[in-house]
């Protein structure tokens, strides 16, 4: 079945400064897609980044990529210089839904990050 | 190019009443998702249509909980005889022909009293 951990409740971070946001995932499919997602104050969910497992390299979009290892089953998401409009809730995400079939996505509990001038 | 829409975007309601919300993807996005929030949680799935078949749909999904999309554009979820425990943000998400990307409206959130 399809889970997704963040370990990272909350993180402080320093503007400009890189940010890691953890997510591990378990699943028994050999086919899987890892993705992330944004959640401002607001509320809209902004897709941010995704990852095939087949894919060969790592994802990248503008600054935000994604460091995938498969062998240990994690998908963090790298912010680079880091910008106070970065100031959010992030999810990490992936396709299945134990029960539930296998479009449909599984998200983590989320990690609310604060930028600091 | 518009995104996902969504309609209410607020609902008070009493215990017991039904609901409907409405959601109107990306035009051409033929994969339409509804989601559950609660707060502090990641959305739950709740039910997926291709066009207007609807392939699959999580266990959240009880008995009083049903979605359609008659003509593979718009989608409705309705609930029957809310509960305390329905209050959350329900949102919606679509998905272009070949991409895995889901994007989402901006939620109906219910308050059910």
């Amino acid at each position: 079945a399809q889970k997704i951990t963040q370990t990272q409740p909350g993180m402080f971070v320093q503007e400009k400064e890189a940010v890691t946001l953890d997510c591990t995932y378990d699943t028994s499919d050999p086919s899987y897609g890892l993705f992330w997602y944004k959640q401002p104050s607001s509320g809209e969910m902004i897709f941010l980044i995704y990852q095939g497992s087949y894919d060969q390299q790592n994802a990248t979009e503008g600054r935000y990529s994604l460091n995938f290892q498969k062998a240990r089953k994690s998908a963090n998401l790298v912010i680079s210089a880091s910008q106070l409009g970065d100031s959010a809730m992030y999810f990490c995400a992936m396709r299945g839904v134990p029960g539930g079939g296998a479009d449909g996505l599984t998200f983590g509990k989320g990690t609310h990050l604060i930028i600091q001038p | 190019d518009t995104g996902v829409s969504q309609d209410p975007r607020h609902k008070i309601t009493k215990r017991g009443q039904n609901v409907t919300f409405r959601c109107d993807p990306i035009s051409e996005h033929n994969r339409l998702y509804w989601y559950r929030q609660t707060l502090g949680q990641g959305p739950e799935f709740l039910t997926y249509f291709q066009n207007e078949a609807q392939l699959e749909k999580s266990r959240l999904l009880s008995d009083r909980f049903s979605a359609e999309r008659p003509k593979g554009s718009f989608s409705t979820l309705e609930i029957q005889r809310t509960e305390q425990g329905d209050s959350a943000m329900y949102l919606c998400a679509s998905s272009p022909p070949g991409k895995n990307e889901q994007f989402f409206g901006p939620g109906t959130r219910l308050t059910v009293l």
